[in-house]
């Protein structure tokens, strides 16, 4: 099992609609986690971090955390053309300093 | 306050070359770790390096190798360049304070073709 599994998709959703993306990774013990976007050809660009079972807002993103269940996702309201990119989920473990593991990331298409 | 800076931001070498990749960490931050993305791929990582010492390492021949400075900078060697080296490396820094709770911050990249 990969210690950090997302869809690849594409997602595809209308402008103005709420865009869900979903993560879920291995290492029960795992303790913070984080969602990059990565327009095509530039670096990933940190968006929200959570550590905390629930949910956490920043606008028109929200993050939500299910340690229970192994899973962490993103939820972005009202998405706009702009939001389209590949949305990575990232983790760090247990175990290892502060090394970071990555999904392989979503893509997200909004259509306008 | 300046972000973290790689370079260069392209570079074209050929198999069997040797190459040397740049980064200057966040202002405040000590740690930095590389990251190897290829095309359709989340960031794989490299090493990471603190104190002038190499952390912890993912799953990756000793043709990776690297170094940091007094001043937290860090270099990325790659020797004997493979096709299959091509990608986007990715130098991330990280605070010291709360280290488990840090997030990556990363610069833009350098973009490594080999042919």
């Amino acid at each position: 099992q990969k210690e950090v599994e997302q869809n690849s998709g594409p997602l595809s959703v209308p402008e103005g609609a709420i865009a869900s993306l979903n993560c879920t990774y291995s290492d029960r013990g795992s303790q913070s986690f984080f969602w990059y976007r990565q327009y095509s050809g530039k670096s990933p660009e940190l968006i929200m971090s959570i550590y905390s079972n629930g949910d956490k807002e920043d606008g028109r993103f929200t993050a939500q955390l299910n340690k229970a269940s192994q899973y962490v996702s993103l939820l972005i309201r009202d998405s706009q053309p702009s939001d389209s990119a590949t949305y990575l989920c990232a983790l760090r473990p247990t175990r290892g300093y502060q090394k970071v593991t990555f999904g392989t990331g979503t893509k997200l298409q909004v259509i306008p | 306050d300046a972000g973290v800076t790689q370079s260069p931001t392209h570079l074209i070498k050929t198999r069997g070359q040797q190459v040397t990749l740049r980064c200057s960490p966040k202002s405040g931050h000590d740690t930095v770790s590389w990251y190897q993305q290829a095309l359709g791929q989340g960031p794989q990582f490299i090493f990471q390096y603190y104190e002038e010492e190499e952390r912890q390492r993912g799953n990756f021949p000793d043709r990776f190798s690297g170094h940091q400075f007094p001043n937290y900078s860090s270099e990325l060697n790659v020797n004997a360049l493979l096709l299959g080296d091509s990608a986007l490396y990715l130098c991330a820094s990280s605070s010291p304070e709360r280290q488990e709770n840090s997030p990556l911050h990363f610069g833009n990249g350098t973009r490594l073709t080999v042919t």
